[in-house]
């Protein structure tokens, strides 16, 4: 079965730190476009950052210089490392497999990242 | 403000067809596919078309997407109460380099 698991979220204070991971089963990471998506408490979907087979990643202007999406093929596994986070980052985060960065299926359940001091 | 422009909320009968509709420019909609995703309360999102109006394995031909231009639509014909979500709109922006999404559309089934 086609598979994602995210972890990692939490509450953080402003200009703090997280990592959050997206573990894959049934499929490869390496061979797709894995993607991060959030979602606002009560607004929309937000696309965050994509990282393709060969290597070639892309970000929301919103998130460019402070996240950075990355992958362990070995352990089938993508992550999303937030730095200085903001109030406004505060969202659901959902992992995607894509096969092209807008067919996104599946998707994975959710963690949800609260910004607050 | 979402770069994909789509009405906050539509309705319809059960039975009914309704059409939600999303707005672009030509950097997005004007020269890439549109693709759909339905979402009910609390859980992720589901795609639910591809490529303007290709179904994936699975999705009824209740729904059927289309486009013109700078503009896209879904359409749900034979409205059910199980219809009854928030869908959005989503494409390319060569300018952006990026996916743009809609800002979403409520759907309620009266």
């Amino acid at each position: 079965e086609v598979q994602l698991v995210e972890s990692g979220g939490g509450l953080i204070q402003p200009g703090g730190s997280l990592r959050l991971s997206c573990a894959a089963s049934g499929f490869t990471v390496s061979g797709n476009y894995m993607t991060w998506v959030r979602q606002a408490p009560g607004k929309g979907l937000e696309w965050v950052s994509f990282i393709y087979s060969g290597g070639r990643t892309g970000y929301a202007e919103s998130v460019k210089g402070r996240f950075t999406i990355s992958r362990d093929n070995s352990n089938n596994t993508f992550f999303l490392q937030m730095n200085t986070l903001r109030p406004e980052d505060t969202a659901v985060y959902y992992c995607a497999r894509g096969s092209g960065p807008l067919y996104l299926d599946p998707w994975g359940q959710g963690t949800l990242v609260t910004v607050s001091s | 403000q979402s770069v994909l422009t789509q009405p906050p909320s539509a309705s319809g009968t059960p039975g009914q067809r309704v059409t939600i509709s999303c707005s672009g420019s030509s950097s997005n909609i004007g020269s890439n596919s549109v693709y759909w995703y339905q979402q009910f309360p609390g859980t992720a999102p589901k795609l639910l078309i591809y490529s303007n109006n290709q179904r994936p394995s699975g999705v009824p031909d209740r729904f059927s997407g289309s486009w013109s231009g700078t503009s896209a639509s879904l359409a749900i014909s034979g409205l059910r109460s199980q219809d009854e979500a928030d869908y959005y709109c989503a494409a390319w922006d060569d300018s952006l380099s990026g996916v743009v999404f809609g800002g979403g559309t409520k759907l309620t089934v009266l």
